[in-house]
């Protein structure tokens, strides 16, 4: 099956400094990878959409200067939360559709908290 | 946005009984329709998935029910195990649209 990673699984930062996340579908050629903010027993927010070589689309109300999406490869997605705040710790999950595939297969998450 | 509505929010269920739950949805546009779970902590994993194609889809204890007509579909989880607690996502798809989630069931299953 899909095997999306994501890297790390968990990140412990001081409140101002930037945390880059990874995504990496493992197995197939992801054109469109998604980003999602989890709080605990919510459910999953969109936060933007990125189709590779192409810049991201942010849903509304998320800030695309805090909250930089590359998808530089068919393999790789990075969200990089810039000058982060206690605010920002949540639980962020990737996923990645397949050129031609209905199913987006999600990465484990990464834990985020800002001290 | 288009709208997927998940119900019940929460379910809790004796083992062995029969967990249920259910999704709507509006845009007649859609024709996937995937079910995920979810454990704490991690991300969540498909389970099964059904198109408008056919009105019903079973893999092992899960069985996913779909009614064209009135716009609704459910996963059905027979057998309910300890090992299935867990928060159960349905979603909605086609094409090019992204796909939409519903806000997800917390399902217990007491030994």
């Amino acid at each position: 099956g899909a095997v999306v990673s994501q890297h790390p699984s968990w990140v412990i930062c001081k409140s101002g400094t930037s945390v880059k996340i990874e995504c990496r579908s493992l197995d197939f050629q992801a054109t469109t990878m998604f980003w999602y903010r989890q709080f605990p027993k919510q459910s999953l927010m969109l936060m933007a959409t990125s189709n590779e070589g192409s810049k991201a689309t942010y849903e509304q109300g998320v800030e695309k200067d805090k909250f930089l999406i590359n998808h530089a490869s068919l393999t790789l997605s990075t969200l990089t939360v810039t000058s982060a705040h206690p605010e920002d710790s949540s639980f962020y999950i990737c996923s990645a559709k397949g050129r031609g595939q209905d199913t987006q297969y999600f990465g484990p998450g990464t834990r985020l908290t800002v001290l | 946005q288009q709208q997927v509505k998940q119900s019940p929010q929460s379910l809790i269920v004796q083992k062995g009984g029969i967990s249920i739950i259910n999704c709507a949805y509006e845009n007649t546009a859609f024709d996937y329709f995937p079910w995920y779970q979810q454990f704490p902590g991690k991300g969540p994993a498909l389970l099964i998935a059904i198109r408008p194609d056919v009105s019903e889809k079973k893999e092992g204890r899960f069985t996913i029910s779909f009614n064209k007509s009135a716009k609704q579909f459910s996963l059905h989880i027979m057998d309910s195990q300890p090992g299935d607690s867990a928060t159960y996502f349905c979603a909605a798809s086609t094409g090019s649209y992204i796909p939409t989630f519903g806000r997800g069931t917390s399902l217990i299953v007491h030994p």
